[in-house]
């Protein structure tokens, strides 16, 4: 597609329930990222994937988020036993990292996540 | 790690005024300081970005200054219009293209 691709917009979910979140990038780029915006909160940087690298996990605020991106395209972030403080719209972004002059992030339209 | 504090959190002014907002960062090492927008309901979009082997950068009717002595970079926007208003992030990147750290973001809004 043209642009990062997220999916569901949506995800109303009750507490204590596994939810996984997908992220398909811009073709071709290696860097993905995947951020966490709460209202009045900015941008919380969580997860970065660079090529084969091991990713930058230092984000994560805690064991219950995980995430993988695998073949190098498609990322999933996943939640377990989501609470209430999960609530928050999941961006994605792409770029094409160290290999580019630009360090231009693409983001996507997000996942927005309610937790009962 | 890198933290980014940006001011102010709101910022209100009237059509054809100018707006500043300033944000200070933590890890001299920081090298690529971008400046994002987005619109309501919108996804975050790169308006402008400055490296720190500059200290002002000029697109039409915004501009980006960095001084990396007291480290702080501040984003200008001469001659405001409503469709300006938006919330704004600014970003700081100690290796150039690896993670970014975003402050709290300015919610612009020009009146007509």
């Amino acid at each position: 597609g043209a642009g990062v691709s997220q999916s569901p917009s949506n995800k109303v979910t009750e507490k204590g329930k596994d939810v996984e979140l997908r992220c398909d990038p811009i073709s071709g780029h290696t860097a993905l990222y995947w951020y966490r915006q709460s209202l009045g909160q900015g941008l919380e940087f969580l997860i970065y994937f660079q090529g084969n690298s091991a990713p930058d996990k230092s984000g994560l605020p805690s064991d219950r988020f995980s995430a993988e991106r695998t073949g190098g395209s498609v990322s999933t972030l996943t939640i377990q036993r989501t609470q209430q403080e999960d609530s928050a719209v999941y961006l994605c972004a792409s770029s094409l990292g160290r290999l580019a002059g630009t360090g231009e992030l693409f983001f996507g339209e997000g996942s927005r996540l309610t937790v009962l | 790690g890198e933290n980014v504090e940006q001011h102010p959190s709101t910022l209100s002014v009237q059509e054809g005024d100018s707006a500043v907002i300033k944000c200070t960062y933590s890890d001299s090492a920081s090298n690529y300081f971008p400046w994002y927008k987005q619109e309501l309901g919108k996804r975050p979009q790169l308006i402008i970005d400055i490296r720190s082997n500059v200290g002002e950068k000029k697109d039409q009717r915004i501009a980006v200054t960095l001084n990396k002595t007291a480290k702080h970079f501040s984003l200008h926007i001469t001659e405001t219009q409503p469709e300006d208003s938006a919330v704004y992030f600014c970003a700081a990147s100690p290796r150039g293209y690896s993670t970014l750290t975003f402050g709290k973001g300015t919610m612009l809004l020009v009146s007509p």
